[in-house]
């Protein structure tokens, strides 16, 4: 199984300010042939299921943000919120589906500072 | 509009069987596998498996292969998650989720809350 790690487990962010999580797999999730990062990212806030932010690794959803930002590739990913807002403290999950099972990170907690 | 409408909430005792559903409108069921979910109290998510509506492929994690069968009944484009015998540790939050044309979880139910407890 790939083992997808998040960094770090809490963060703490001032409003307006920038907030940077990391994600590792354990190994690569980019696919050769399609030079595609098997790599997405959620939001999920208390009581509600959670949200698909960006696939591909880079590729935002419709209707997200553009604060929001994914890069990276390989073994090493980054979701970027530019400018924090007030709704977007919540917790955040990376998962890779490049083989099954399709892991997930144990999630990241943003928060204000 | 697509829609993934979960069945309501459970209180089980261990031991006792339970088959909870997730009802799917909006696009055609054969189109795109179904994923399910777990989120135990307080936390992560955990990916039990995903099965294709047409022919039934189903693929499980390790980590629940043997414990939960997925399913699904075409005819009224609904897929399922069942437990033969449930244990306290049972006790989640379980989504699913379509696994659409990116292959991620593009949109989910709003889940169901099973509480395993003597």
């Amino acid at each position: 199984d790939i083992v997808v790690t998040q960094s770090p487990d809490s963060l703490a962010v001032s409003l307006g300010e920038r907030a940077t999580i990391n994600c590792k797999s354990s190994q690569s999730v980019l696919y050769s042939s399609n030079n595609k990062n098997y790599l997405a990212w959620y939001q999920q806030k208390p009581g509600q299921p959670p949200k698909l932010l960006i696939s591909w690794a880079s590729t935002r959803e419709s209707g997200v943000p553009d604060r929001f930002s994914g890069s990276g590739s390989g073994t090493d990913f980054t979701l970027t919120i530019t400018s924090l807002q007030a709704e977007d403290v919540t917790v955040y999950y990376c998962q890779q589906y490049y083989s099954p099972p399709y892991t997930f990170g144990q999630g990241t907690k943003l928060e204000i500072k | 509009e697509v829609q993934l409408v979960q069945s309501g909430a459970e209180v089980k005792k261990p031991g006792e069987s339970l088959k909870i559903s997730c009802r799917v409108s909006g696009y055609t069921f054969t189109t795109y596998w179904i994923g399910w979910v777990r989120q135990m109290p307080g936390k992560g998510l955990e990916w039990m498996g995903i099965i294709q509506p047409g022919d039934s492929d189903t693929r499980y994690s390790p980590s629940f292969q043997g414990q939960v069968t997925i399913s699904v009944d075409k005819s009224i484009s609904t897929a399922y998650l069942q437990w033969s015998s449930l244990k306290a540790s049972d006790t989640a939050m379980y989504f699913c989720a379509r696994q659409g044309p990116t292959i991620t979880l593009d949109f989910w139910g709003r889940g169901t809350l099973v509480t395993v407890s003597s």
